[in-house]
């Protein structure tokens, strides 16, 4: 079992509607992640979070609204979105950012845009 | 240049074969380095991080030279259930935290 957990697991959604993806850790880190992945391709880095504050944005476009409530939780809030975007959207934790920190992955979230 | 670049491959091999992966990285400054395993539609996870003296897990091991900028696994007596793609991690230091290689997929065959 994945010490970070995501949540749903499967999305379909329309471009008019708004949807939320959420993720939650119990390890006490204190940097959060999101990736977006697409098939046969390695994860790209959209948002990172570190003690609670958006610390990178990748320039994702506005239509990707991330939220972190609070040390456990980060939240990916969608609207809008374009069959492009279809992917599995990936959260992740580590301890607070430095040089040798393992990332760990939750099994991710995989959206359907219609 | 790519930040961390692999052989995508596909490696196909018959079981109990030996394969290695190797990876390049361009910063100089990376701190800390790792391969990754990811199955089909499953998450990435860890599979091993890698040391400058080098390390060895099971039938893995793993080789860092820091000087080349290189870093390598080997899977020895590969299994079936070894076929996933193979993701060479680098940790660079900064905020961004991991900068992933292109994956290297490998099917071992029975």
């Amino acid at each position: 079992d994945t010490e970070v957990t995501q949540t749903p697991k499967h999305l379909v959604m329309g471009m008019t509607n708004k949807k939320s993806l959420k993720c939650e850790q119990h390890m006490g880190h204190r940097a959060m992640y999101w990736y977006k992945q697409k098939a046969k391709k390695p994860p790209e880095l959209m948002f990172v979070y570190s003690y609670e504050k958006l610390s990178i944005n990748e320039s994702v476009p506005s239509r990707f609204s991330p939220e972190c409530p609070n040390s456990s939780l980060l939240n990916l809030h969608l609207h809008a979105l374009q069959p492009e975007d279809s992917a599995l959207y990936l959260c992740a934790s580590s301890q607070p950012l430095s040089g040798a920190n393992v990332v760990t992955f939750g099994a991710g979230s995989r959206l359907t845009v219609l | 240049r790519k930040e961390v670049e692999q052989d995508p491959g596909p490696f196909n091999v018959p079981e109990g074969a030996t394969v290695a992966f190797n990876c390049t990285y361009s910063n100089s400054a990376s701190q800390s380095f790792f391969w990754y395993r990811q199955d089909c539609r499953k998450e990435p996870k860890l599979l091993m991080s890698v040391y400058s003296s080098g390390n060895e897990d099971g039938r893995f091991t793993a080789q860092l030279n820091r000087a080349s900028q290189y870093i390598s696994l080997l899977i020895r007596d590969s299994k079936l259930s070894d076929s996933a793609t193979y993701l060479c991690v680098v940790n660079m230091g900064s905020a961004r935290q991991l900068t992933f290689g292109s994956g290297t997929q490998l099917t071992v065959l029975p």
